[in-house]
């Protein structure tokens, strides 16, 4: 248990469908990702939130659309994917001060799956 | 080296013996790297984050050196147990970035048999 969680685990959706996932920290952090995971890939930085504003978006499309309304809740939501958007998605958080520099807290992360 | 590069990408050992991987990275505009462990249908854990060159860290069996000069890392497991399998993964932070973005290796994934 790593203090973040991540709901749902799970997700099959279709090509038209909107859905969104969600994040929750409860470690008083001020700082939240999220990451995709694809099959023989890195984890790629998606979204960086810091107390709440957006402070980075690595070229993301915009059928992936992130939400932060205070700085322990982090959402994805999504818009007329693609299959090759399925992957699973992580969420992390971490503090910008302390001696473990922006150590990141990982949650159990979402397998998605866009039919 | 444009990317964060791992090897090697698996790795198969005894119980008992000791190993080591190589995470290998841009040394321009360093700031920090990071070093994950993530076992199967979990969330990866943090084992260590170095910043120093020469800096050296431990955390029971496991340790990991740093030289930020030449970019790269290695992460040492002493007398491998099954339960140290898992991918480990290696993350470096650039000087100047947004806060902890980190850039990923792809992982060096461990199986230990007993």
């Amino acid at each position: 248990e790593t203090g973040v969680t991540q709901t749902p685990r799970h997700l099959v959706m279709g090509m038209t469908n909107k859905k969104s996932l969600k994040c929750e920290q409860h470690l008083g952090h001020n700082a939240m990702y999220w990451y995709k995971q694809s099959a023989k890939k890195p984890l790629e930085l998606m979204f960086v939130y810091n107390f709440k504003e957006q402070t980075e978006n690595n070229s993301v499309p915009s059928r992936f659309s992130p939400e932060c309304p205070n700085s322990s809740h982090l959402f994805l939501h999504l818009h007329t994917l693609q299959p090759e958007d399925s992957a699973l998605y992580l969420c992390a958080s971490s503090q910008e001060r302390g001696p473990n520099l922006y150590e990141q807290y990982f949650g159990p992360g979402t397998r998605l799956t866009v039919t | 080296i444009l990317n964060v590069e791992q090897s090697p990408q698996s790795l198969h050992v005894q119980e008992g013996d000791s190993t080591n991987f190589t995470c290998s990275f841009p040394s321009s505009n360093f700031y920090a790297l990071h070093w994950y462990r993530w076992e199967t249908a979990k969330s990866p854990e943090a084992l260590f984050v170095m910043t120093l060159n020469g800096d050296e860290k431990k955390k029971g069996r496991i340790s990991a050196t740093l030289n930020t000069k030449e970019g790269y890392s290695y992460l040492y497991i002493k007398g491998s147990q099954p339960e140290d399998s898992a991918t480990y993964l290696c993350a470096r932070m650039n000087y100047g970035g947004s806060q902890g973005n980190l850039i990923f290796g792809k992982g060096t994934k461990l199986s230990v048999k007993p």
